[in-house]
């Protein structure tokens, strides 16, 4: 099992852009939910999808929004970059019935805004 | 609002020394606390939990609703403890609120 996969690891970006990062859950897990990690700061969490809904929404602007499709993956779009959108994004998977145990994260994508 | 303090940036240990990361939480309700790591070049991962009540790689954490704390705690550091450690609290959405972070640094 790969666990949690993350995919860029690494992306550079105009600001004013546009960017679509993309997770694959550890097998079996149902839920997604993604992080922003900026440098020397912990997790700031973004929002959470089930069911392919957005089930909960962190305090963070419309530009950011995402999709989770049947297989459960899930991809997190961000619109008109800023510098400040530079960070590590992290998903992490879990089964919705067990959340009690913790999520699993992935690696990340470290996005770079310029 | 919920939020999750660590004081110390940075914590320096020498080995076989007792390690004591700080944890304090703000939150109205029964909080669910966790201690996740993160070794160098690795994802974070889930430390332990406080319902669980168990010891991982002799860590240990005690609940304190009173102090709103949830210290981590080892009686002997080793080198390998090395690494970022996050304090977390998981909210009524099933969320996790993390705190800044401590890197423990366990000198030889």
């Amino acid at each position: 099992d790969a666990g949690v996969t993350q995919s860029p690891t690494h992306l550079i970006k105009t600001r004013g852009q546009q960017v679509t990062l993309r997770c694959s859950p550890k097998s079996g897990h149902d839920t997604v939910s993604w992080y922003q990690q900026a440098l020397g700061q912990g997790p700031q969490f973004i929002f959470q999808y089930y069911e392919e809904e957005e089930r909960q929404r962190g305090n963070f602007p419309d530009r950011f929004s995402g999709h989770q499709f049947p297989n459960y993956s899930s991809e997190l779009n961000v619109n008109a970059l800023l510098l400040g959108d530079s960070a590590l994004y992290l998903c992490a998977s879990s089964m919705a019935r067990t959340a009690s145990y913790g999520y699993t994260f992935g690696s990340g994508t470290r996005l770079t805004v310029v | 609002a919920q939020r999750v303090t660590q004081p110390e940036k940075l914590l320096s240990v020498f080995k076989g020394a007792p390690v004591e990361l700080k944890c304090n939480y703000s939150y109205s309700g029964s909080p669910e606390l966790f201690w996740y790591v993160q070794y160098s070049r690795q994802r974070l991962q889930l430390l332990l939990r406080h319902i669980s009540r168990e010891s991982i790689k002799g860590f240990t954490a005690d609940l304190n609703k009173g102090e709103t704390s949830f210290h981590l705690k080892k009686p002997f550091a080793q080198e390998e403890d090395s690494a970022m450690y996050y304090c977390a609290l998981r909210d009524y959405g099933q969320n996790f609120v993390f705190g800044p972070g401590t890197r423990l640094s366990v000198l030889p």
